[in-house]
């Protein structure tokens, strides 16, 4: 059973453009985990988001939790060939476990 | 700074063989956890631990089994490894809440 639902599976767009990936479920989750995975490596943490409504930026990253704490999204601004990855969400449910979505594979193209 | 250190690398069995995948971190985290990542599929949750002498299962555990006898290290045992089990296994630890701290991965291939 997937808990959570990443969209699009797989993106590719022009440097320069904008993006917005989304991770959906029907679970409610204690908090939320965006990951960036590159080849060959494990998932780095990008940011975590606590509260329902919450939304976090992290230079052209922001990231923001749904109001029911059940969904996220991801939205980059002005993507950059440096942004290509497998990004990954994750909710936490019972003390450190953490159920990872789908995964949406971005490429940028120069 | 190790962090989390994953052997081996890469690692190709015959179906019926067992192997033992290592996990050591110097952290000292509590926590401890195996997933295992598929095309599609994110990644999910084999066993987990929350201390030395404690481990519990996951999202798919069938097959595997592992043990926490002391705080750096969880290894995870194949006991007789099957196709299906083709797949790349990654580690992580974690502080008592938040950031899981992964390993660089496993490729095991089952054939």
């Amino acid at each position: 059973t997937q808990l959570l639902e990443q969209s699009p599976q797989f993106l590719s767009i022009q440097e320069g453009e904008n993006l917005t990936v989304y991770c959906n479920s029907s679970s409610v989750f204690s908090s939320l985990q965006w990951y960036r995975q590159e080849p060959g490596e494990g998932p780095v943490l990008l940011v975590t988001v606590v509260t329902g409504g919450e939304v976090k930026k992290l230079k052209r990253l922001t990231f923001q939790f749904g109001d029911a704490r059940k969904d996220s999204s991801l939205h980059i601004t002005a993507a950059q060939p440096g942004d290509t990855g497998l990004y990954l969400c994750a909710g936490a449910a019972t003390g450190n476990q953490f159920y990872f979505g789908t995964g949406t594979s971005l490429t940028v193209i120069p | 700074n190790a962090g989390v250190t994953q052997t081996p690398k890469f690692q190709v069995l015959k179906t019926g063989q067992s192997m033992t995948l290592q996990c050591a971190q110097d952290m000292n985290h509590e926590y401890m956890s195996w997933y295992r990542q598929d095309p599609g599929m994110g990644l999910r949750l084999i066993h987990y631990s929350v201390g030395a002498g404690i481990t519990d299962q996951g999202e798919v555990p069938n097959g595997y089994n592992v043990s926490r006898s002391t705080t750096e290290d969880f290894p995870l045992r194949l006991l007789s490894a099957a196709p299906s089990q083709t797949s790349v296994y990654f580690c992580a630890s974690s502080p008592v809440a938040g950031k899981l701290f992964f390993g660089s991965g496993t490729q095991l291939s089952v054939l």
